[in-house]
């Protein structure tokens, strides 16, 4: 099946500082992406996704970088705050679904 | 609101005993799916469905059942057969063919006891 790792499994912020999620996909033929946040005990909540036609997404607070090149992914949080504290897992879509281990992010105050 | 919910938050089965999770959706979507969740492991398929009265098994459906008489709804049964049943079981739905992304419920966590 498809393979779509994270480079680090936990990452601690201070509050306020830019966070850095990374994501490679292992699919060259993936073109669509999706990072999602999941807060303990719930369900993933879509957060950002990004087509294979663009290379930067920017939302409320979060960027979406792709790179086709290398097939990396990563999530930008700006101001980092505590309520961001949670797993994010990227999502690659080729004919289905295949989605990442996830980072935890703690964020202290 | 439209959404995705499943019932119930927290499920306790006894060894031996089959026990349905609940899914339902609002959504109009046409696509329904299971994921278990397992601590430092991404999501697994278990099952999807793509059209009512039509499902196919997913990565790892060996001990699980399911059924999709309505287009809402998406029950997934956890047979005694599953002989690692304590999880966290998450069902989402999406569009036919999905490349618009999925909306996940609020997830059943799942424990034997």
């Amino acid at each position: 099946g498809e393979s779509v790792g994270l480079h680090l499994p936990t990452l601690s912020v201070q509050e306020g500082d830019n966070s850095i999620i990374n994501c490679a996909y292992s699919n060259s033929a993936s073109d669509y992406f999706i990072w999602y946040k999941q807060e303990s005990g719930k369900g993933p909540q879509f957060i950002i996704d990004i087509r294979s036609n663009m290379d930067k997404r920017q939302g409320q607070r979060v960027t979406v970088l792709l790179n086709k090149t290398v097939k990396h992914l990563s999530l930008q949080i700006a101001a980092t705050q505590p309520g961001d504290s949670a797993v994010y897992f990227c999502a690659e879509f080729g004919n289905q679904f295949y989605f990442g281990t996830g980072t935890s992010l703690t964020v202290i105050p | 609101d439209g959404g995705i919910t499943q019932s119930p938050k927290y499920l306790f089965r006894k060894e031996g005993q089959n026990v349905t999770l609940s899914c339902e959706q609002n959504l109009n979507h046409d696509a329904m799916y299971w994921y278990r969740q397992d601590p430092g492991q991404g999501l697994r398929l278990i099952y999807y469905s793509q059209i009512v009265n039509d499902f196919q098994k997913g990565d790892i459906a060996e001990g699980y059942s399911v059924s999709r008489e309505k287009k809402e709804s998406f029950p997934l049964t956890v047979t005694s057969a599953q002989k690692n049943p304590t999880a966290f079981y998450l069902c989402a739905s999406s569009m036919l063919g999905g490349r618009d992304g999925y909306t996940f419920g609020s997830g059943t966590r799942l424990t034997v006891v």
